[in-house]
């Protein structure tokens, strides 16, 4: 099937915590988006990634890192985890200006 | 930077009821993108308008542009329970970046 996909779909552990999700493309799309929803639906991006070019919101603490071994991947580390990093994350891909497929979510909590 | 309002955040209606959310820009789009969530789902794309003033009917939603391409509404006619959810407007710049806005929750009664 062609989508996007991400790993886990669910991720409990505790603060102080390392983890990594990971997020696979077979589109064929250029760029590739990280999103998190808060437990109000708000949807912000905190990455995007295009032909090796990483744009960054501002706004994401560095204790996350984006990681794009190729252009069908881009994963997610989170170091030192924090109670207010539970969410879900979403994945994303487009190519070029076209709309955005999402990946079916993480859902991290934080204990 | 820019920033899409979206009203109301939440909108409770009995089933057959129409409903009407709105999505506002702080800059001229070049596009909006509208999204839905379905209840622990990921958002699905609906549509894309480019056109000021462009109306698009996909069954019973009806999606608007505004003629400053600044403000967007989508309509659904007599809803029913599979409508149920979030839709989120997203809109795009000329400087590539979608920002989403802030969804509105339906709730359909039966």
């Amino acid at each position: 099937d062609t989508a996007v996909s991400q790993t886990p779909k669910y991720l409990v552990t505790q603060m102080g915590n390392d983890k990594s999700i990971k997020c696979e493309q077979n589109l064929g799309h250029d760029t590739m988006y990280w999103y998190k929803q808060d437990s109000k639906k708000f949807l912000k991006i905190m990455f995007s990634y295009n032909n090796k070019e990483l744009i960054i919101n501002e706004t994401v603490p560095n204790r996350f890192s984006p990681k794009s071994p190729d252009k069908a991947h881009l994963n997610l580390h989170i170091n030192s985890l924090e109670l207010g990093d539970s969410a879900v994350y979403f994945c994303a891909s487009s190519q070029g200006a076209s709309p955005l497929h999402f990946g079916n979510g993480t859902r991290l909590t934080v204990t | 930077g820019q920033q899409v309002m979206q009203i109301p955040q939440y909108q409770h209606v009995q089933e057959g009821e129409d409903f009407t959310t709105y999505c506002n820009s702080s800059t001229t789009l070049s596009n909006i993108q509208w999204y839905k969530q379905r209840p622990g789902g990921h958002p699905v794309f609906l549509i894309q308008l480019v056109k000021s003033g462009e109306v698009k009917k996909q069954k019973r939603l009806t999606f608007q542009f505004g003629e400053a391409k600044k403000n967007s509404s989508l309509h659904i006619t007599a809803t029913q329970t599979t409508d149920v959810g979030t839709y989120f407007c997203a809109g795009d710049s000329s400087a590539r970046q979608l920002t989403f806005g802030s969804g509105t929750q339906l709730t359909v009664l039966p």
